[in-house]
């Protein structure tokens, strides 16, 4: 089955305790893309990867990493987690031509930092 | 200020009832796509939109891509409980000199049996 699989699904952690999310995609996609979504401010773009070793910020990347080391894989990396960063995580991926091709979401990771 | 702005941010309809939900952009869209999504789960993917004047239905749901581009509406027809949850617009917009996902906010939509 075609699918973004992303673990943990939850997540609770204290603040500077790093921490990954990771993310793994089985079709093939070049594009790949981290989200957060939050109460009153929709989804936004952390970081996103248009193909392997090629990464770029997005619109909210402050306190995140991003690796693309694998076509297939796109970990989220938060060196020291601070409360803000509570929220609900999408990855997502697209193939050829990400703009004329819908993005697929993973089914999401609830991190709570305390 | 959103780049994409959805109206209204919520909603409640009595079953049976039709229903529309408005996407807009101040830039011309380069895709626009629909999701909905039920709380705190997954986005799941309903349909997208390329072309001026386009119009795509889904069982009971049609969306339109107005003329210009930079206007979608998703229109329910006979509501049912199955179709409660958030409603997002993403579009593909130019940014800086290159093309960027961007979402609206969300409606969410309430069902009364």
């Amino acid at each position: 089955e075609a699918q973004v699989t992303q673990n943990p699904r939850y997540l609770i952690t204290v603040t500077g305790k790093k921490l990954t999310v990771t993310c793994s995609q089985n079709m093939n996609h070049e594009y790949m893309s981290w989200y957060r979504q939050d109460p009153g401010l929709g989804l936004r773009q952390i970081y996103y990867s248009m193909n392997v070793e090629v990464t770029d910020k997005g619109d909210v990347p402050e306190g995140y990493k991003v690796s693309r080391k694998e076509k297939r894989n796109f970990p989220l990396i938060l060196e020291s987690p601070s409360p803000n960063q509570t929220s609900l995580y999408f990855c997502a991926s697209s193939g050829q031509g990400w703009f004329n091709s819908p993005l697929h979401f993973g089914n999401g990771t609830r991190l709570t930092v305390t | 200020s959103q780049e994409l702005e959805q109206s209204p941010q919520s909603l409640i309809v009595q079953e049976g009832k039709n229903l529309t939900i408005n996407c807009t952009s101040s830039k011309t869209l380069y895709g626009l796509y629909w999701y909905k999504q039920k709380y705190g789960e997954g986005l799941i993917f309903l349909m997208m939109l390329q072309k001026g004047g386009e119009e795509k239905s889904h069982e009971k749901i049609t969306a339109k891509l107005d003329e210009k581009k930079q206007q979608s509406s998703l229109h329910i027809t006979a509501s049912q409980p199955s179709h409660a949850g958030i409603y997002l617009c993403g579009a593909v917009l130019n940014s800086g000199g290159y093309q960027k996902v961007t979402f609206g906010t969300g409606t969410k939509l309430q069902v009364i049996p």
